[in-house]
């Protein structure tokens, strides 16, 4: 699976937009990005995976670049219970294994 | 949680002594994972099941062992032979049967041996 580099952490104002960034540049053209994010001592929790377009659902939004080389997840308005480490993660379609890095930790301030 | 039971979720044992850790899940889910995680880290996997009867050693499975008699559980044992044991475990589930992405987490169990 290709490796992914996220910056260690990450701060935004309550009701922003938190606009977290992710690098894959040696992703696999039929590798997916996903999303997990983990609240202190719970199991992740699934957000959002795409392929090649844009993806929005009620959580979040995942938009990836052109060349799928990275891709941002964005949270429209963070609240404090979004305060959490956010996985980027990439692999092969379903059922694949999911190998999951540090992350990155939000922090969402009042 | 949504279906995923771990048991307990504090779990305390002598060093030497082999401890099991309980998976249930009543979601139907042909796949189960086992993952550890360490203060800081991120997640690393121990073993995997997509199927009863079958499984598969992960990233990091020296000193762990699994069974997958049925499909609702997937116990895994820490052995002895496991130098450093104390982590916090997490069990996971993914729908086999379509073309599911979403891995459905269980609560952890925390385990310290001392």
């Amino acid at each position: 699976d290709a490796k992914t580099t996220q910056p260690t952490s990450m701060d935004c104002a309550e009701g922003r937009a938190a606009n977290l960034p992710c690098n894959h540049s040696t992703i696999s053209g039929n590798e997916y990005v996903y999303w997990y994010r983990q609240i202190h001592s719970q199991g992740p929790q699934y957000i959002i995976h795409g392929l090649k377009n844009n993806e929005t659902n009620e959580m979040a939004s995942l938009i990836i670049t052109e060349d799928r080389k990275s891709s941002t997840l964005i949270l429209p308005h963070a609240t404090l219970r979004d305060t959490a480490v956010y996985y980027c993660i990439v692999s092969g379609g379903a059922n694949s294994k999911l190998t999951f890095g540090k992350g990155i930790t939000l922090s969402v301030r009042p | 949680d949504g279906g995923i039971t771990q048991s307990p979720k504090y779990l305390f044992r002598k060093e030497g002594q082999n401890v099991t850790l309980s998976c249930e899940q009543n979601l139907n889910h042909d796949a189960m994972y086992w993952y550890r995680q360490d203060p800081g880290q991120g997640l690393r996997l121990i073993y995997y099941s997509q199927i009863v009867n079958d499984f598969q050693k992960g990233d990091i499975a020296e000193g762990y062992s699994v069974s997958r008699e049925k499909k609702e559980s997937f116990p895994l044992t820490v052995t002895s032979a496991q130098k450093n044991p104390t982590a916090f475990y997490l069990c996971a589930t993914v729908d086999g049967q379509g073309s599911s992405y979403e891995q459905y987490f269980g609560p952890g169990t925390r385990l310290t041996v001392t």
